[in-house]
């Protein structure tokens, strides 16, 4: 069952901040975070473990709360380069070698 | 060092007919995944591979099918293909479990007429 993204779309300004949310119904051990520009590959920015790391990329950052199934990246201080289409891909662990996406976070960054 | 490449980068099909696509790696990677990308649905596993010779179905596996002969190539086959199967195909692979990073290719258009 895929991860539910929120919000859908979001359009900032730059310099403004973001919260992309992703929740599973499943127990997770990780959550994986890619951003996608269009009509390019899916690029991955981290990786969250069980454990409830909060792991940072420059202005990018994230938190992983395994009791709630929940996992938030945060933009802080947008900028154009940012935008493209955010999805959080979460894994079960175990013998379970696959990622099961979010259907995907759209961010516009304008000036 | 290419990373993960695919081929072919488009592919027009007529309902029916039969097609490979390609997608190999240079890092020695053991796990390889094909996905399919269609509007609003996110990526969704197709199949995937933990090491050479193995295979298994992911969330949408029907209608394809795959081999892994190769360590560094993985192959996905459509049979005969369907208007359903108009979609962007992404590859990736990925060191070992899931706790690493995928690395994606660059993508397969694929329209089915």
């Amino acid at each position: 069952q895929q991860p539910v993204q929120s919000p859908q779309a979001v359009i900032l300004r730059e310099g403004e901040d973001a919260v992309i949310n992703c929740s599973s119904s499943k127990a997770l051990y990780s959550v994986h975070w890619y951003r996608q520009k269009h009509g390019e590959a899916p690029v991955f920015l981290m990786i969250l473990l069980k454990g409830g790391e909060q792991k940072g990329h420059e202005k990018i950052s994230a938190s992983f709360n395994e009791k709630k199934q929940q996992s938030s990246l945060y933009l802080t201080a947008s900028q154009l380069s940012y935008s493209g289409t955010y999805f959080c891909g979460s894994n079960s662990g175990g013998s379970n070698y696959k990622l099961t996406f979010g259907k995907g976070t759209l961010l516009t960054v304008n000036p | 060092n290419a990373g993960v490449t695919q081929t072919p980068k488009f592919r027009v099909l007529k309902t029916g007919q039969s097609m490979t696509l390609l997608c190999a790696q240079d890092m020695n990677h053991e796990y390889m995944y094909w996905y399919r990308q269609d509007p609003g649905m996110g990526l969704r596993l197709i199949h995937y591979s933990v090491g050479e010779g193995t295979t298994a179905k992911g969330e949408v596996p029907d209608g394809y099918n795959v081999s892994r002969l190769k360590k560094q190539n993985f192959l996905l086959g459509l049979e005969s293909a369907a208007p359903s199967q108009t979609s962007v195909y992404f590859c990736a692979s990925s060191y070992s479990r899931s706790s690493y990073e995928q690395f994606f290719g660059p993508g397969t258009r694929l329209t089915v007429l």
